[in-house]
């Protein structure tokens, strides 16, 4: 079973700050994404960046990016510039192809930006 | 717009009472699932569809049931809803590729009492 973990269930960021999220995965599977989804307070799922197990270069997207050690299943989310905007629950995703595309979601990570 | 269209946003029910939470997608996809979220547990996968007619629980499946009559559409039903079943509910649909992610709906508050 593919179980997904972050290990920080709370966190605080200054405005205009870089702040990093941590995620671990354990799985067999060799064929897998993985995301960082945002839920603000309107609790709409927001997909923030999505890498690709096979990829080796970390994606990034705008002030946000990522830290994909695959061998170390790894995957934490660094937010740069911190925004008031930001303050969200932020969920670690992973997708295992080919099978309904079955995500497993870590717990989350309340991120507060203070200003 | 592309987008999974969920309905209703709230809802309370009492115990017993059979309920049903629409979900429907304009993506053409595949791929339609539900997912219950609670405090401290995530996100967790009821049911998911591959395609049409074909169907197959995830991790908490009991006490639901789902449909696939047509591929835009993937209604969940609580035939006799208990308390324990009070959650936030998402919908979500995606490609058989799936690299883009799930696209998932605006979510419905349960509230069974």
């Amino acid at each position: 079973a593919q179980t997904v973990t972050q290990s920080q269930p709370e966190m605080s960021v200054q405005e205009a700050e870089t702040v990093t999220l941590s995620c671990t995965y354990d799985t067999s599977e060799n064929n897998y994404y993985l995301f960082w989804y945002k839920q603000p307070p309107s609790r709409q799922m927001i997909l923030v960046i999505r890498q690709e197990a096979y990829k080796q270069q970390n994606a990034t997207e705008n002030r946000f990016s990522v830290n994909f050690q695959k061998a170390a299943k790894s995957f934490s989310l660094k937010i740069s510039d911190s925004q008031l905007g930001d303050t969200a629950m932020y969920f670690c995703a992973f997708m295992k192809r080919n099978t309904g595309n079955q995500f497993y979601f870590g717990t989350g990570t309340s991120l507060t930006v203070i200003p | 717009e592309a987008q999974v269209t969920q309905n209703p946003r709230y809802l309370i029910t009492v115990t017993g009472k059979k309920l049903t939470v629409t979900c429907s997608q304009n993506m053409n996809h595949e791929y339609m699932s539900w997912y219950r979220q609670d405090p401290g547990l995530g996100l967790r996968q009821i049911y998911y569809s591959m395609n049409v007619e074909v169907t197959d629980k995830g991790d908490v499946p009991e006490g639901y049931k789902v449909s696939r009559k047509e591929k835009r559409n993937f209604p969940l039903i609580l035939e006799s809803p208990s308390p324990n079943q009070t959650s936030l509910y998402f919908c979500a649909s995606s490609s058989p590729q799936g690299a883009g992610g799930y696209t998932f709906g605006s979510g419905t508050r349960l509230t069974v009492v």
